[in-house]
């Protein structure tokens, strides 16, 4: 069965500071993959999605970039952190169809 | 393009009593349907889907939706909410054909049940 692992659970870091958050998914070839966020009190916000390994949609320009070294691997990050790049990041998987998204279980990101 | 609007951002019920999430979509080819269900601090888990066929759906947890193609809506509705229903719940539209095959999510509804 496919399975996918988001890590880490809660992160702590201060402005200014580099992030690297870590989606990998098990169980299938060539998914769909996406980066969701979601602010306190908000709704699902798509950051970036990846139909293939080096190929990178990105849906809001912001300070975040998104890389898929591998075909189930999938990795989110920043150089300089905001204020406002608070919040829930979500990864998730699909096949290549109308089929539902698979979600991790979320990375709980506070910029302080 | 395509669109999900939920009516309500927060429903509160009491336990026992009928729950109905309200879900509208535009969509220009017929859309693929989906409810999803967030508990706090975890990832969104799906409750159930429609496709094509049967229009009245049933999902995990006593859940169930009715496609209703002439009011483009996908309502989800449970008989009698438990204190374990207390969520949030998505909905969300998928069929445009894009490349990414990208879901387009509602804002969420906050259900609250009160014992």
């Amino acid at each position: 069965s496919q399975t996918i692992h988001q890590w880490p659970a809660t992160l702590v870091q201060p402005v200014g500071s580099p992030l690297s958050l870590e989606c990998t998914v098990e169980g299938t070839s060539n998914p769909n993959l996406y980066w969701y966020r979601q602010a306190a009190g908000r709704g699902l916000q798509l950051l970036f999605y990846s139909v293939g390994i080096g190929q990178i949609s990105s849906e809001v320009p912001q300070n975040l970039s998104a890389s898929r070294p591998q075909d189930r691997q999938f990795i989110l990050s920043s150089k300089k952190l905001l204020l406002s790049d608070s919040g829930f990041y979500l990864c998730a998987w699909t096949e290549r169809s109308n089929s539902p998204l698979h979600f991790g279980n979320g990375t709980r990101l506070t910029v302080t | 393009a395509q669109s999900v609007t939920q009516l309500g951002s927060h429903v509160s019920v009491s336990e026992g009593a009928l729950v109905l999430l309200r879900c509208n979509y535009s969509s220009s080819v017929p859309p693929y349907l989906f409810w999803y269900v967030q508990y706090p601090n975890q990832g969104l888990q799906l409750l159930l889907k429609y496709t094509t066929g049967a229009t009245l759906v049933k999902g995990i947890n006593g859940f169930e939706a009715e496609f209703k193609k002439s009011e483009t809506s996908f309502h989800l509705t449970k008989p009698s909410a438990h204190m374990s229903d207390a969520a949030e719940y998505f909905c969300a539209v998928s069929g445009d054909n894009n490349a990414g095959n990208m879901l387009t999510f509602g804002g969420g509804t906050r259900l609250m049940v009160k014992p």
